[in-house]
């Protein structure tokens, strides 16, 4: 199983609302990550966690709150987002083992917020 | 973190070769030169990763110049399914995956 399965895929939330995003992967990987993407622009790394412990914060507003309740899952939890931050949330998994290893992608969750 | 530099965009003709470049000159001794690609809409997908040595895998070569300072990647036989974004990446420290702009492959018949 190589698969990075994200939950939900399509989500539309009020500025009010709190929601989390869920990502799962069953391959053993300790390493798991959170890209922001808008359109027509590149992935950004948000968070990167590592054997389950937060490594790499990349400045993130305190509205994106991580989440590693075990080896297998990555929670994102929104509360009080704005309207630019809808965009398409990625999940990614590795080895954590130095740099010699491919990362998998999931599909994503695309986050509208009105 | 090293930064890399590609071609914003690159047209390529069905059943060629699509030779994609990179350049990464601040790039460490012991970092690795990843390439990822991103069908419209769908997560990045891994394409291939090196340190010093060339390296083939079933999608693609990857050459790196002896220097490490640049590097091509290579689709053998472009398909119209390998149009994509292509992106270069210099895996930082702590499992790092930062992505640059990256090089829109338009593969046409």
């Amino acid at each position: 199983d190589t698969e990075v399965t994200q939950t939900p895929k399509h989500l539309v939330m009020g500025m009010t609302n709190k929601k989390s995003l869920k990502c799962e992967q069953h391959m053993g990987h300790r390493a798991m990550y959170w890209y922001k993407q808008k359109a027509k622009k590149p992935p950004e790394l948000m968070f990167v966690y590592s054997y389950e412990k937060l490594s790499i914060n990349e400045s993130v507003p305190s509205r994106f709150s991580p989440e590693c309740p075990n080896s297998s899952l990555l929670n994102l939890h929104l509360h009080a987002l704005q309207p630019e931050d809808s965009a398409l949330y990625l999940c990614a998994s590795s080895q954590p083992t130095g740099r010699n290893t491919e990362a998998f992608f999931g599909q994503g969750t695309r986050l509208t917020v009105v | 973190d090293a930064k890399t530099t590609q071609p914003t965009s690159m047209d390529c003709a069905e059943g060629r070769a699509a030779n994609l470049p990179c350049n990464h000159s601040t790039i460490s001794g012991n970092e690795y030169v990843y390439w990822y690609r991103q069908i419209h809409s769908q997560g990045p997908q891994y394409i291939i990763h090196g340190l010093k040595n060339n390296e083939t895998n079933e999608m693609a070569s990857l050459i790196i110049t002896e220097d490490r300072k640049s590097s091509t990647l290579i689709l053998p036989h472009a398909t119209l399914r390998d149009t994509a974004v292509y992106y270069c990446i210099i895996e930082g420290y702590g499992n790092k995956l930062v992505f640059g702009a990256g090089t829109i492959l338009r593969v046409k018949s």
